[in-house]
């Protein structure tokens, strides 16, 4: 069974530029997240959907990050305009069951850099 | 503020020896913890569990440590292999999400 998809692998662009982020999590569950790994600050949740209903999105940077998740296989992360301290490394992942009781699959993630 | 630390950012170990990577978190409510092991250019994956109602569990090379009183969890790898040399994420959850730490870069030389 294929692993949780991330496309793509790595980004570069300029600042300002628009920025999208793809992720097909696992079929069959029912939770997905998005994460922002900083050698600071570690991996930070940035929102979960569940059921395809976005739950939390309080670790959403400012309104300059949005996501979606029109259907249970495919979800995007967007940053309009994106700007230097943007650039991480952005996870994807799924799970089968509500946000803190199942463990999590990780797709490969997507290393954005942004000049 | 992190919730979840992790204030060793590298360990080297020698093969064979013990690796023992550290947590500590600092809210109550945690009472589902995680560790996850990451190879570079891929994403986390599952290693190991324990609820609040343990304080230890076992999976083979591998054993979480938790003690409650201190807010601290601990990872055990006896005996180390090169190919466990990886970053490894701690992670605490109180129910509704995951919280996680900076990670630990785990070295076993050969």
């Amino acid at each position: 069974d294929a692993g949780v998809i991330q496309s793509p692998r790595h980004e570069v662009t300029e600042m300002g530029q628009e920025v999208t982020l793809r992720c097909k999590p696992i079929s069959g569950h029912n939770s997905l997240f998005w994460y922002r790994q900083t050698m600071m600050r570690g991996l930070e949740l940035l929102i979960y959907f569940n059921n395809n209903v976005p739950i939390d999105d309080s670790g959403m940077p400012e309104d300059r990050f949005s996501a979606k998740m029109p259907n249970a296989s495919f979800s995007t992360l967007k940053i309009q305009p994106s700007e230097p301290r943007d650039s991480a490394v952005y996870f994807c992942a799924s799970s089968r069951g509500g946000a803190g009781f199942y463990e999590q699959y990780f797709g490969p993630g997507t290393r954005l850099t942004v000049t | 503020d992190q919730q979840v630390k992790q204030n060793s950012p590298s360990l080297s170990v020698q093969e064979g020896r013990i690796s023992i990577l550290n947590c500590d978190y600092t809210n109550s409510m945690f009472d589902y913890f995680l560790w996850y092991k990451k190879y570079p250019a891929e994403g986390p994956t599952f290693l190991i569990s324990i609820s609040s109602i343990k304080d230890k569990n076992e999976d083979g090379r591998f054993t979480v440590f938790l003690n409650k009183s201190a807010k601290h969890l601990s990872l055990h790898i006896v005996p180390s292999q090169p190919g466990d040399s990886a970053v490894y994420f701690c992670a605490a959850s109180p129910g509704n999400q995951f919280y996680f730490g900076t990670g630990t870069s785990l070295t076993v030389i050969p």
